[in-house]
């Protein structure tokens, strides 16, 4: 099992281009999530999905976008970037049936925006 | 506001002796809490984890004490080693059957262990 994979490593944006960050897992997790974490902070939820089809917000969803259509796949979309959107964004997964709530990461994709 | 907060951003260990890195929080309706270990350039994973119900778990060198009143936890390594350098963060949840909400991170604490 590969686990959580994200493309792409890293990515520089100009301010006002889009990209989307690409997120799968191979565990037939049913929840995933989308973190960003700022230099000296904690991870930050933006977005999470508990299923194909359906997408909630975080804490920190503006700016982003994200959908869900298969249970692998849950990419995320800046569609107008800005420099507060340099970070390193991490991608996780977790199963529901799980009696603890262990999420499982991505490497990450950091994005400088300039 | 800052609801998982660790406050030691860094910790210096000597090898072969005991690692404690501190966590506090400040929402009692968190009933799960993990470590994550995360090494330059590479996603977080999972250390250890405990359910509020609890007041310690261990899994090998790792302990993880909980005190509810205190709204406090501690992660203990022992023996520390090398391979143990690493930030760690502390983690809370809301929801332990499952975690849906995602999780509430503190800033992290760098662990560096001295040979």
């Amino acid at each position: 099992n590969a686990g959580v994979t994200q493309t792409p490593k890293f990515r520089i944006l100009k301010i006002g281009q889009s990209m989307t960050l690409q997120c799968t897992q191979d565990m037939n997790h049913n929840y995933m999530y989308w973190y960003r974490q700022d230099p000296g902070m904690g991870l930050k939820l933006i977005y999470y999905s508990v299923g194909a089809g359906i997408t909630d917000k975080g804490e920190v969803p503006n700016g982003y976008n994200v959908s869900r259509s298969t249970t692998e796949d849950f990419p995320l979309r800046l569609e107008l970037a800005a420099p507060s959107q340099t970070s390193v964004y991490f991608c996780a997964s977790s199963y529901s049936g799980d009696r603890v709530a262990t999420q499982y990461f991505g490497p990450g994709t950091r994005l400088l925006v300039l | 506001d800052q609801q998982v907060k660790q406050n030691s951003p860094s910790l210096s260990v000597q090898e072969g002796r005991i690692s404690i890195l501190n966590c506090d929080y400040t929402n009692s309706m968190f009933d799960y809490f993990l470590w994550y270990k995360k090494y330059p350039a590479e996603g977080p994973t999972f250390l250890i984890s405990i359910s509020s119900i609890k007041d310690k778990n261990e899994d090998g060198r790792f302990t993880v004490f909980l005190n509810k009143s205190a709204k406090h936890l501690s992660l203990h390594i022992v023996p520390s080693q090398p391979g143990d350098s690493a930030v760690y963060f502390c983690a809370a949840s809301m929801y332990s059957g499952g975690g849906a909400d995602g999780l509430t991170f503190g800033k992290g604490t760098h662990l560096i262990i001295q040979p």
